[in-house]
């Protein structure tokens, strides 16, 4: 499986700013994930990230709220903006096995996000 | 709305026990089912997946799959106690799109 980084690892963040999260895969792949886990709860996908086109948003999360960019095959960023203590979160960025066709998916370390 | 159920637990068991994780799945056009390990502050880790009906070995644990009951369930057999986590099932509806369900807690006891 690839390895995966993302930085920061967590961070606490004051209400109204915004916090970029960074992605880095070990591997080319074509599509990454990122995910919310909200305490307590399971993890929801925000969106997906395709190199070279616009990240596809899951029903409840907005562009202007989380905007992704994939500047490359192994690199995406996530931006939680304008925050508030309801993002308090892990986020985690996830890619697709190589060379399997039962999308299986690896998960990043995570960031924990607190918001003050 | 594609819903995943597990019970949230925990689930105590005695060391050198078996056990058994269970979850249900909404969706019939589901096509592959994943279980994941996630201990305290750290991501999921991938434990096994499972794709048609019947069961799947691997080590200690086996995945038991049942399309009709849209039913899946994880075994552990010998239980450790470094198997105490959460266990997080995820079905996959279309390419990647994982729908997991809250977790179980696993607790084994030494």
């Amino acid at each position: 499986s690839a390895v995966i980084s993302q930085k920061p690892s967590r961070d606490i963040c004051q209400r109204g700013t915004s916090l970029t999260i960074q992605c880095q895969v070990d591997s080319q792949v074509t599509m990454m994930f990122w995910y919310r886990q909200q305490p307590g709860q399971s993890l929801t996908l925000i969106a997906t990230a395709n190199q070279g086109s616009e990240a596809t948003y899951e029903s409840g999360f907005v562009i202007d709220k989380f905007p992704i960019s994939r500047p490359n095959l192994t690199f995406s960023t996530l931006t939680v903006s304008n925050m508030s203590p309801e993002d308090s979160s892990i986020y985690l960025c996830s890619v697709p096995g190589g060379g399997s066709s039962y999308n299986e998916q690896f998960f990043g370390p995570g960031t924990r996000l607190t918001v003050l | 709305q594609k819903e995943v159920e597990q019970n949230s637990g925990p689930l105590s068991v005695p060391e050198g026990a078996i056990a058994s994780l269970n979850c249900t799945y909404s969706d019939r056009g589901s096509q592959s089912f994943f279980w994941y390990r996630q201990y305290s502050g750290k991501s999921p880790e991938l434990i096994m997946f499972i794709y048609s009906n019947g069961d799947k070995e691997d080590g200690r644990f086996t995945a038991q799959l049942n399309k009709a009951s849209q039913y899946v369930s994880l075994l552990i057999r010998d239980s450790q106690p470094s198997d105490s986590a959460t266990y997080l099932c995820a079905v996959v509806s279309g390419t990647y799109k994982y729908i997991f369900g809250t977790g179980t807690r696993l607790k084994v006891l030494a």
